[in-house]
């Protein structure tokens, strides 16, 4: 099966810093990955998606941005964070419609 | 674009009672529906998934769920609730994109 590796677990960062959050992920080639943000009481919020090397899809206009350079590697970024970008950051892999998605242990991100 | 909703942000239940989460999807395609649990800041991990199989789906720790087309719902039950089953429940709908869409998430309470 697959293992998401997500790092680190949490992270306290001020205000107008940059982020750099990583995702690899193990026991599968070319899946496609995904960054969710969840924030109490609003469920989980699809950020980006990528189905394959330099493709990105972004479903929510904002603060951050995303990079596959490896087909295992997913990263989200920011150059300047806002208090808003604070949350609970999930990486997952999903192969197909009928399969099941994976995901990392999470990260969470504290922007004072 | 396909969605789900759950119904209920908080359920409370007994020890040993039933235990009933709702969740209605739509979809323009045949849907692939899946319940996730997430304990308290981990990633999620799948309980069970329909995909156009059995419409009456097991999965792990007991709990089941019922894909209905007429009601487009896809209940998830558990006849005796445990304490260990404390958790938040997601549900989620992948579309034709390969988005995986969950719903806003329902935290299940269990009080002895």
């Amino acid at each position: 099966s697959q293992t998401i590796h997500q790092w680190p677990a949490t992270l306290v960062q001020p205000v107008g810093s940059p982020l750099s959050l990583e995702c690899t992920v193990e026991g599968t080639s070319n899946p496609n990955l995904y960054w969710y943000r969840q924030a109490a009481g609003r469920g989980l919020q699809l950020l980006f998606y990528s189905v394959g090397i330099g493709q990105i899809s972004s479903e929510v206009p904002q603060n951050l941005s995303a990079s596959r350079p490896q087909d295992r590697q997913f990263i989200l970024s920011s150059k300047k964070l806002l208090l808003s970008d604070s949350g609970f950051y999930l990486c997952a892999a999903f192969s197909g419609r009928n399969t099941e998605a994976f995901f990392g242990q999470g990260t969470r991100l504290t922007v004072v | 674009a396909q969605s789900v909703t759950q119904l209920g942000s908080h359920v409370s239940v007994s020890e040993g009672a039933l235990v009933l989460l709702r969740c209605n999807y739509s979809s323009s395609v045949p849907p692939y529906l899946f319940w996730y649990v997430q304990y308290p800041n981990q990633g999620l991990q799948l309980l069970l998934k329909y995909t156009s199989a059995a419409t009456l789906v097991k999965g792990i720790n007991g709990f089941e769920a019922e894909f209905k087309k007429s009601e487009t719902s896809f209940h998830l039950t558990k006849p005796s609730a445990h304490m260990s089953d404390a958790a938040e429940y997601f549900c989620a709908v992948s579309d034709p994109g390969y988005a995986l869409n969950f719903g806003k998430g329902t935290s299940l309470l269990v009080t002895p």
